[in-house]
């Protein structure tokens, strides 16, 4: 079965740049999705497609994705910005995973 | 505003049934595919199952097949899941969710969760 790795926590600085990596096997060849959660609420879809924003989300999250290494950047890092942070994948024998989730903390 | 509302969480004893149920608004629901994700406590995402938008595509997550059901119906706008022969490990909040297109394979949005605890 497909599997994706996240870190478990990343700190950052106010103001700062966060990057949190999701790694799974030649993982460039799949599209890569990341998804917000903060405390007591569901998820929320902040990139799509490895690079892509959705509407209303601000332009500080970006992506990218090679290799076996997918990454979410979160530049000028607000307080706001705390929250668990998923990556996640379709996989056609395992249907849809998720990596195990990165807790981002602001400082 | 797209709108998703899940219900029919509880407690149940290991070995019970529950059915869950999302009401979908503010898009034309038979369009989309649907999927159940769900959450234990303190850990991280578990995609459950999906359908395509007709019922012609089912797919499960192994830790339910057999045990789960999920199924639609257009005309009410609405998401279900039949989850029978209940366990403990199957405690977590459940969230419904769209694939917001063309097969897409991610999930945007996804409703507020219904908690499910399995326990004697």
């Amino acid at each position: 079965s497909y599997e994706l790795t996240q870190p478990l926590s990343v700190s950052v600085a106010l103001g700062q740049t966060a990057r949190i990596t999701c790694g799974g096997n030649n993982i460039g060849s799949k599209n890569v999705h990341w998804y917000q959660q903060k405390p007591g609420q569901a998820p929320v879809l902040v990139i799509y497609r490895d690079s892509n924003r959705p509407s209303g989300i601000p332009e500080r999250f970006s992506g990218s994705n090679s290799g076996n290494t997918a990454t979410l950047t979160i530049s000028r890092a607000q307080a706001g910005d705390e929250a668990d942070y998923y990556c996640q994948v379709w996989d056609s024998s395992t249907n849809y995973v998720f990596g195990t989730g990165t807790k981002v903390t602001v400082l | 505003e797209v709108q998703l509302v899940e219900s029919g969480g509880g407690l149940v004893q290991p070995g019970g049934s529950l059915r869950l149920s999302c009401a979908a608004s503010g898009f034309t629901f038979s369009s989309y595919s649907m999927n159940w994700v769900r959450q234990a406590p303190g850990k991280g995402l578990e995609w459950v199952s999906y359908i395509s938008s007709s019922s012609s595509t089912i797919y499960y997550a192994d830790s339910v097949k057999g045990r789960f059901t999920i199924s639609r119906d257009n005309a009410k706008n609405s998401l279900y899941l039949q989850m029978n022969s209940l366990r403990d490990e199957d405690t977590a909040v459940y969230y419904c969710a769209r694939d917001p297109g063309s097969s897409s394979y991610r999930f945007d949005p996804w409703g507020q969760g219904t908690l499910v605890t399995v326990s004697s």
